[in-house]
């Protein structure tokens, strides 16, 4: 079963607008944590901001921020005041307190432009 | 500062070549992933490592084998490359807890 869902299509921004990716998991732990990458045209896996599932306060990274809505079980990004560098794949991840190794679970991904 | 070294960036195989893909970190992780990643798919996990001397499968295992050299090096090798298994493949690392994985560039692997 997936563990992780981002559903959207691709997105078309406005620049300097902020931006709400979804998404939503699935998990019977009560210890886990989210995570939300980027992964610009170029290739590379650059990680942004952290949830842990008991943390009282929503992560806030610079221009990111998670939506963290528990008993909703979802973890939106959003991004403020949005850049042309943005123009990204971004990928949900999570990590379950079963997996005490690490292991991440990612979705398929959002895709952003960015358009001045 | 280099972090996660995966070689080579790309390579073209026939089908049923073998190959191996290497993966360095610096970073003194005790876990080390492999994941492959395909249009529309996310990441898979391929194998991981847990920690030097252990290696565990992951969603995704079939045809593929691991091997955590040492504490740095975590290599994945393709026995008889099949065209299913063109895609692009990163290696990470991380430490545990709310480390995030630190990926390295990836490997584009095409098998004709």
């Amino acid at each position: 079963a997936q563990k992780i869902t981002q559903t959207q299509p691709g997105m078309f921004v406005q620049e300097k607008e902020a931006v709400t990716l979804d998404c939503t998991y699935d998990t019977s732990d009560q210890s886990y944590g989210l995570f939300w990458y980027k992964q610009p045209s170029s290739g590379e896996m650059i990680f942004l901001i952290y949830q842990g599932s008991y943390d009282e306060q929503n992560a806030t990274e610079g221009r990111y921020s998670l939506n963290f809505q528990k008993a909703r079980k979802s973890a939106n990004l959003v991004i403020s005041a949005s850049q042309l560098g943005d123009s990204a794949m971004y990928f949900c991840a999570m990590r379950e307190a079963y997996y005490g190794n690490n292991r991440l679970a990612f979705g398929k991904g959002n895709q952003v432009v960015v358009i001045p | 500062n280099a972090g996660v070294t995966q070689t080579p960036k790309f390579q073209v195989l026939k089908t049923g070549q073998s190959m191996t893909l290497q993966c360095a970190q610096d970073m003194n992780h005790n876990s080390m992933y492999w994941y492959r990643q395909d249009p529309g798919m996310g990441l898979r996990l391929i194998y991981y490592s847990a920690s030097e001397g252990t290696t565990d499968k992951g969603e995704v295992p079939n045809g593929y084998n691991v091997s955590r050299l040492n504490k740095r090096e975590f290599s994945l090798r393709l026995e008889s490359a099949a065209p299913s298994q063109t895609s692009v493949y990163f290696c990470a690392s991380s430490d545990r807890g709310r480390s995030p994985l630190h990926f390295g560039n990836g490997t584009r692997l095409t098998v004709t």
